[in-house]
């Protein structure tokens, strides 16, 4: 089983069309949770960390469900400039705080 | 912006030939990666340090060798490419801040071509 799993998609919305993407974690002592961001032939970049209580920048929120080991993204009011790939990237103290990354979640934002 | 530099950006080399990727990161982070990561497909964990003189492999089996003279700088060396080896590798650093969790910052990637 792999370590993070998401829905590869893709998911095509319309401008300003609210969208969400949920992440699975197999190991049950992560710690660490974080959505990045990553446009085609670029590197990964840090778009939120993901807090126990949920958290909010801008028009995007994140949450986490510890029970049952997933986390969320939720963007609202879509624009163009919000296709990429987004990634769910977890790591856990029992692994040497290794970073895991899903194979990602491909968003396209149509006019 | 992340201060993570990798060169070169692009190498196209024959097989055979010995090849080293360099990174370097003016951030002072202790831990590095390196990520191989093929088109459209997830980021593989090949060799991470946590500090000067700490070298680990990764999940993914590789080739390559990496060293850690000086905290900026974590080169991978490949010794005899093959064409097995074209994709795009990335690196990365990392260091927790008190009271926070580590976050990753990338390099641009290097695309790398075994003819």
């Amino acid at each position: 089983r792999k370590e993070v799993e998401q829905d590869p998609g893709p998911f095509n919305v319309p401008e300003g069309a609210t969208v969400a993407f949920n992440c699975t974690y197999s190991n049950s002592a992560s710690q660490s949770f974080f959505w990045y961001r990553q446009d085609c032939r670029k590197e990964p970049k840090l778009l939120m960390s993901v807090y126990s209580s949920g958290n909010e920048d801008g028009r995007f929120t994140a949450q986490l469900n510890r029970a049952s080991q997933y986390i969320s993204l939720l963007i609202r009011d879509s624009k163009l400039s919000d296709s990429a790939t987004y990634l769910c990237v977890v790591s856990a103290p029992n692994t040497g705080n290794q970073f895991y990354f899903g194979t990602g979640t491909s968003l396209t934002v149509i006019p | 912006e992340a201060d993570i530099y990798q060169t070169p950006r692009y190498l196209v080399i024959g097989t055979g030939k010995k090849i080293t990727l360099e990174c370097s990161q003016t951030m002072g982070h202790d831990k590095m990666y390196w990520y191989q990561q093929d088109p459209g497909m997830e980021l593989h964990l090949i060799h991470y340090s946590y500090g000067v003189n700490s070298t680990e492999k990764g999940d993914l089996s590789s080739e390559s060798t990496v060293s850690r003279i000086r905290t900026e700088h974590f080169p991978l060396t490949l010794e005899s490419a093959r064409p097995s080896h074209t994709s795009q590798y990335l690196c990365a650093s990392s260091d927790q801040t008190s009271g926070l969790t580590d976050t990753q910052y990338f390099g641009p990637g290097t695309r790398l071509t075994v003819l």
